[in-house]
Protein backbone atom coordinates (compact mmCIF):
# COMPACT_ATOMS: atom_id res chain seq x y z
CA UNK A 1 0.00 0.00 0.00
CA UNK A 2 1.35 3.12 -0.56
CA UNK A 3 1.82 5.29 2.02
CA UNK A 4 1.69 9.42 2.72
CA UNK A 5 2.96 10.87 -0.34
CA UNK A 6 4.36 14.59 -0.03
CA UNK A 7 5.84 16.97 -2.73
CA UNK A 8 8.23 18.54 -3.30
CA UNK A 9 10.50 16.55 -1.35
CA UNK A 10 13.06 19.59 -1.13
CA UNK A 11 12.19 23.11 -1.82
CA UNK A 12 14.53 25.96 -2.12
CA UNK A 13 12.78 29.78 -3.19
CA UNK A 14 13.94 33.47 -2.32
CA UNK A 15 12.06 35.14 0.51
CA UNK A 16 8.90 37.03 -0.33
CA UNK A 17 8.50 33.67 -2.69
CA UNK A 18 4.33 31.54 -2.54
CA UNK A 19 5.56 28.41 -1.99
CA UNK A 20 2.94 25.03 -2.03
CA UNK A 21 3.28 21.98 0.19
CA UNK A 22 1.37 18.67 -1.51
CA UNK A 23 -0.19 15.88 0.15
CA UNK A 24 -1.25 12.56 -0.24
CA UNK A 25 -3.14 10.76 2.54
CA UNK A 26 -3.56 6.87 2.41
CA UNK A 27 -6.58 6.16 0.99
CA UNK A 28 -9.37 5.52 3.67
CA UNK A 29 -7.61 7.97 6.21
CA UNK A 30 -10.20 10.55 7.66
CA UNK A 31 -7.79 13.13 9.59
CA UNK A 32 -5.02 14.90 8.21
CA UNK A 33 -2.33 17.00 10.26
CA UNK A 34 0.41 19.22 8.88
CA UNK A 35 2.90 19.12 11.19
CA UNK A 36 6.71 21.61 11.10
CA UNK A 37 9.99 20.38 12.77
CA UNK A 38 12.73 22.45 13.72
CA UNK A 39 15.62 21.81 15.33
CA UNK A 40 14.86 24.60 18.06
CA UNK A 41 10.94 24.32 18.54
CA UNK A 42 10.71 20.57 17.61
CA UNK A 43 7.75 18.87 15.96
CA UNK A 44 5.04 21.28 15.78
CA UNK A 45 1.20 20.61 15.22
CA UNK A 46 0.15 23.24 12.44
CA UNK A 47 -3.63 22.38 11.66
CA UNK A 48 -5.25 19.24 11.22
CA UNK A 49 -8.64 18.24 9.54
CA UNK A 50 -11.14 15.56 9.59
CA UNK A 51 -13.16 14.78 6.67
CA UNK A 52 -11.63 17.48 5.10
CA UNK A 53 -12.76 19.94 7.75
CA UNK A 54 -10.59 21.95 9.41
CA UNK A 55 -11.14 20.92 12.55
CA UNK A 56 -8.11 22.87 14.52
CA UNK A 57 -5.41 25.72 13.42
CA UNK A 58 -4.44 26.82 16.25
CA UNK A 59 -0.71 25.90 15.62
CA UNK A 60 -1.00 28.06 12.13
CA UNK A 61 1.61 30.79 13.21
CA UNK A 62 0.80 33.60 11.24
CA UNK A 63 -1.48 34.61 8.35
CA UNK A 64 0.52 33.95 5.90
CA UNK A 65 0.11 30.36 6.38
CA UNK A 66 -2.72 28.80 5.02
CA UNK A 67 -3.95 25.08 4.31
CA UNK A 68 -7.20 23.51 2.09
CA UNK A 69 -8.30 19.87 1.64
CA UNK A 70 -10.44 20.01 -0.96
CA UNK A 71 -11.59 16.24 -0.91
CA UNK A 72 -10.11 13.50 0.50
CA UNK A 73 -7.13 12.32 -1.29
CA UNK A 74 -5.26 15.80 -1.21
CA UNK A 75 -4.12 19.18 0.83
CA UNK A 76 -2.26 21.85 0.41
CA UNK A 77 -0.22 24.19 2.68
CA UNK A 78 0.80 27.53 1.28
CA UNK A 79 2.90 30.24 2.64
CA UNK A 80 2.44 33.80 1.13
CA UNK A 81 4.73 35.67 1.18
CA UNK A 82 7.52 33.08 2.46
CA UNK A 83 10.51 34.55 4.92
CA UNK A 84 13.36 32.85 5.50
CA UNK A 85 12.35 31.79 9.32
CA UNK A 86 9.93 29.36 7.37
CA UNK A 87 13.18 27.15 5.96
CA UNK A 88 11.89 23.40 8.16
CA UNK A 89 10.56 20.04 7.50
CA UNK A 90 7.13 20.11 6.93
CA UNK A 91 5.77 16.58 7.54
CA UNK A 92 2.04 15.60 6.38
CA UNK A 93 -0.03 12.52 8.13
CA UNK A 94 -2.62 10.63 8.19
CA UNK A 95 -4.50 8.58 10.68
CA UNK A 96 -7.34 6.31 10.05
CA UNK A 97 -9.38 6.01 13.49
CA UNK A 98 -9.14 9.06 15.71
CA UNK A 99 -6.52 8.18 19.18
CA UNK A 100 -5.21 5.18 16.47
CA UNK A 101 -1.42 6.11 14.96
CA UNK A 102 -0.16 8.75 12.55
CA UNK A 103 1.22 7.83 9.18
CA UNK A 104 3.90 10.21 7.86
CA UNK A 105 5.21 11.09 5.15
CA UNK A 106 8.75 11.77 4.38
CA UNK A 107 8.75 15.41 4.19
CA UNK A 108 9.28 18.41 2.47
CA UNK A 109 13.18 20.30 3.58
CA UNK A 110 11.75 23.76 2.63
CA UNK A 111 15.01 26.51 2.59
CA UNK A 112 13.58 30.28 2.32
CA UNK A 113 16.91 32.08 1.16
CA UNK B 1 -1.72 23.86 26.99
CA UNK B 2 -0.08 19.91 27.99
CA UNK B 3 3.70 19.46 27.45
CA UNK B 4 5.16 16.32 27.23
CA UNK B 5 8.37 16.44 28.09
CA UNK B 6 11.10 13.67 27.48
CA UNK B 7 14.63 13.31 29.21
CA UNK B 8 17.06 12.83 28.36
CA UNK B 9 17.99 15.24 25.10
CA UNK B 10 20.53 13.06 23.59
CA UNK B 11 22.27 9.66 24.50
CA UNK B 12 25.31 8.35 23.12
CA UNK B 13 25.90 4.51 24.00
CA UNK B 14 28.34 1.55 22.44
CA UNK B 15 26.67 -0.87 20.93
CA UNK B 16 25.81 -3.64 22.89
CA UNK B 17 25.08 -1.01 26.12
CA UNK B 18 21.36 -0.56 27.13
CA UNK B 19 19.64 2.45 26.37
CA UNK B 20 16.54 4.20 28.18
CA UNK B 21 14.11 7.27 27.57
CA UNK B 22 11.71 8.58 29.69
CA UNK B 23 8.83 11.02 28.91
CA UNK B 24 6.66 12.63 31.34
CA UNK B 25 3.54 14.45 31.05
CA UNK B 26 2.06 17.87 33.52
CA UNK B 27 -1.61 15.56 33.18
CA UNK B 28 -3.05 12.48 33.37
CA UNK B 29 -2.99 10.27 29.53
CA UNK B 30 -5.86 8.28 27.93
CA UNK B 31 -2.82 6.70 26.45
CA UNK B 32 0.50 7.23 24.63
CA UNK B 33 1.94 6.46 21.52
CA UNK B 34 6.08 6.31 20.96
CA UNK B 35 8.02 7.13 17.51
CA UNK B 36 11.33 7.35 15.98
CA UNK B 37 12.50 8.99 13.49
CA UNK B 38 15.61 7.83 11.75
CA UNK B 39 18.18 10.36 10.32
CA UNK B 40 16.77 12.34 7.66
CA UNK B 41 13.78 9.91 7.64
CA UNK B 42 9.91 10.89 8.88
CA UNK B 43 8.24 9.93 12.40
CA UNK B 44 7.23 6.06 12.56
CA UNK B 45 4.69 4.62 14.42
CA UNK B 46 6.45 1.96 16.85
CA UNK B 47 3.49 1.38 19.68
CA UNK B 48 0.25 2.14 21.72
CA UNK B 49 -0.08 2.02 25.51
CA UNK B 50 -3.56 2.37 27.15
CA UNK B 51 -3.55 0.45 30.60
CA UNK B 52 -2.15 2.09 33.86
CA UNK B 53 0.85 -0.17 34.20
CA UNK B 54 1.39 -1.82 30.95
CA UNK B 55 4.28 -3.36 29.59
CA UNK B 56 4.98 -4.06 25.82
CA UNK B 57 7.67 -5.62 24.10
CA UNK B 58 9.18 -5.49 20.70
CA UNK B 59 12.15 -7.93 20.40
CA UNK B 60 14.60 -5.82 22.40
CA UNK B 61 12.49 -2.68 22.80
CA UNK B 62 10.26 -2.31 26.26
CA UNK B 63 7.67 -0.09 26.80
CA UNK B 64 5.91 0.89 29.84
CA UNK B 65 3.51 2.83 31.02
CA UNK B 66 3.13 4.65 34.39
CA UNK B 67 0.71 3.34 37.04
CA UNK B 68 -0.43 6.92 37.30
CA UNK B 69 -0.40 7.36 34.05
CA UNK B 70 1.45 10.50 33.64
CA UNK B 71 4.88 8.77 32.14
CA UNK B 72 6.12 6.64 30.14
CA UNK B 73 9.84 4.93 29.30
CA UNK B 74 11.11 3.15 25.86
CA UNK B 75 14.23 0.59 27.45
CA UNK B 76 16.53 -0.58 24.31
CA UNK B 77 18.13 -3.66 25.32
CA UNK B 78 21.64 -4.55 24.25
CA UNK B 79 21.87 -1.58 21.25
CA UNK B 80 22.89 -2.13 18.03
CA UNK B 81 23.70 0.44 15.07
CA UNK B 82 20.21 0.35 13.20
CA UNK B 83 19.11 1.93 16.74
CA UNK B 84 19.90 5.31 16.05
CA UNK B 85 17.74 8.01 15.61
CA UNK B 86 15.02 9.96 17.44
CA UNK B 87 12.67 8.09 19.92
CA UNK B 88 9.36 10.46 20.29
CA UNK B 89 6.30 9.93 22.84
CA UNK B 90 3.47 11.70 21.70
CA UNK B 91 0.25 11.97 24.09
CA UNK B 92 -3.13 12.86 23.26
CA UNK B 93 -4.81 16.40 23.41
CA UNK B 94 -7.89 18.39 22.37
CA UNK B 95 -9.91 15.75 23.21
CA UNK B 96 -7.95 12.48 21.68
CA UNK B 97 -8.27 14.30 18.12
CA UNK B 98 -4.47 15.33 17.91
CA UNK B 99 -0.92 14.54 19.51
CA UNK B 100 1.36 16.07 21.30
CA UNK B 101 4.84 15.17 20.57
CA UNK B 102 7.28 15.06 23.33
CA UNK B 103 10.88 16.71 22.62
CA UNK B 104 12.61 13.89 21.82
CA UNK B 105 15.88 11.64 22.62
CA UNK B 106 18.50 11.60 20.44
CA UNK B 107 20.07 7.93 20.13
CA UNK B 108 23.43 7.42 18.91
CA UNK B 109 25.16 4.23 19.00
CA UNK B 110 29.20 4.27 18.37
CA UNK B 111 30.59 0.72 17.15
Amino acid sequence: DAGVIQSPRHEVTEMGQEVTLRCKPISGHNSLFWYRQTMMRGLELLIYFNNNVPIDDSGMPEDRFSAKMPNASFSTLKIQPSEPRDSAVYFCASRENPGGPQHFGDGTRLSIL
Amino acid sequence: GQQVMQIPQYQHVQEGEDFTTYCNSSTTLSNIQWYKQRPGGHPVFLIQLVKSGEVKKQKRLTFQFGEAKKNSSLHITATQTTDVGTYFCAAPTGGGNKLTFGTGTQLKVEL
